[in-house]
């Protein structure tokens, strides 16, 4: 069935490295991908999105890369900080708001300072 | 002035009981949500709205009836409140626009059943 998983649960970095997240997706019908961000008590927050036709998206500090060959998902924060600290969702839809959005189960980021 | 907003954000019930959550989002956006997060983080969809006719349900019980009364309204009614309905409730919303279609969420109502 479909699924969206990610590597690593936990993910522990020191201030002002580079970090990587990963996540592997099944459904190769899929069409639209989607990082969230998720403070502690509040709802997951959208950091940067990429759309099949696309391998790299940048935006302020994060990068996503997308692997179709091998259905793989990644986000890339760098210099990160102590505010980058959350639980981190990759998602995956077929691109219209009438397809379900699938989350991945999530990787938790701590920045050491 | 908050986009997607949530009451309340805490429930505390007894087992049993009836129970509502009301979601009110001011994007303008035609498509509302709610997800379930479980202890362990994991988000799974419940039901989609997109111009308050329902477009999405997935494998939820029939205690749960979400309710939309115009595009802006999401509210989700829960009867017979069992111990495993204990969960974060999320309302959501997007854009019912192609390449618009990221989620904007609310900040979550964390749900206890005793």
């Amino acid at each position: 069935g479909e699924s969206v998983g990610l590597h690593l649960p936990t993910l522990s970095v020191q201030e002002g490295d580079n970090s990587i997240i990963n996540c592997a997706y099944s459904n190769s019908a899929s069409d639209y991908f989607i990082w969230y961000k998720q403070e502690s008590g509040k709802g997951p927050q959208f950091i940067i999105d990429i759309r099949s036709n696309m391998d790299k998206r940048q935006g302020q500090r994060v990068t996503v890369l997308l692997n179709k060959t091998v259905k793989h998902l990644s986000l890339q924060i760098a210099a990160t900080q102590p505010g980058d600290s959350a639980v981190y969702f990759c998602a995956e839809t077929g691109g219209t708001s009438y397809d379900k959005v699938i989350f991945g189960p999530g990787t938790s980021l701590s920045v050491i300072p | 002035d908050t986009a997607v907003s949530q009451t309340p954000k805490y429930l505390v019930t007894q087992m049993g009981n009836d129970k509502s959550i009301k979601c009110e989002q001011n994007l303008g956006h035609d498509t509302m949500y709610w997800y379930k997060q479980d202890s362990k983080k994991f988000l799974k969809i419940m039901f989609s709205y997109n111009n308050k006719e329902l477009i999405i349900n997935e494998t939820v019980p029939n205690r749960f009836s979400p309710k939309s009364p115009d595009k802006a309204h999401l509210n989700l009614h829960i009867n017979s409140l069992e111990l495993g309905d204990s969960a974060v409730y999320f309302c959501a919303s997007s854009p019912d626009r192609a390449g618009e279609e990221k989620l904007f969420f609310g900040s979550g109502t964390q749900l206890s059943v005793l």
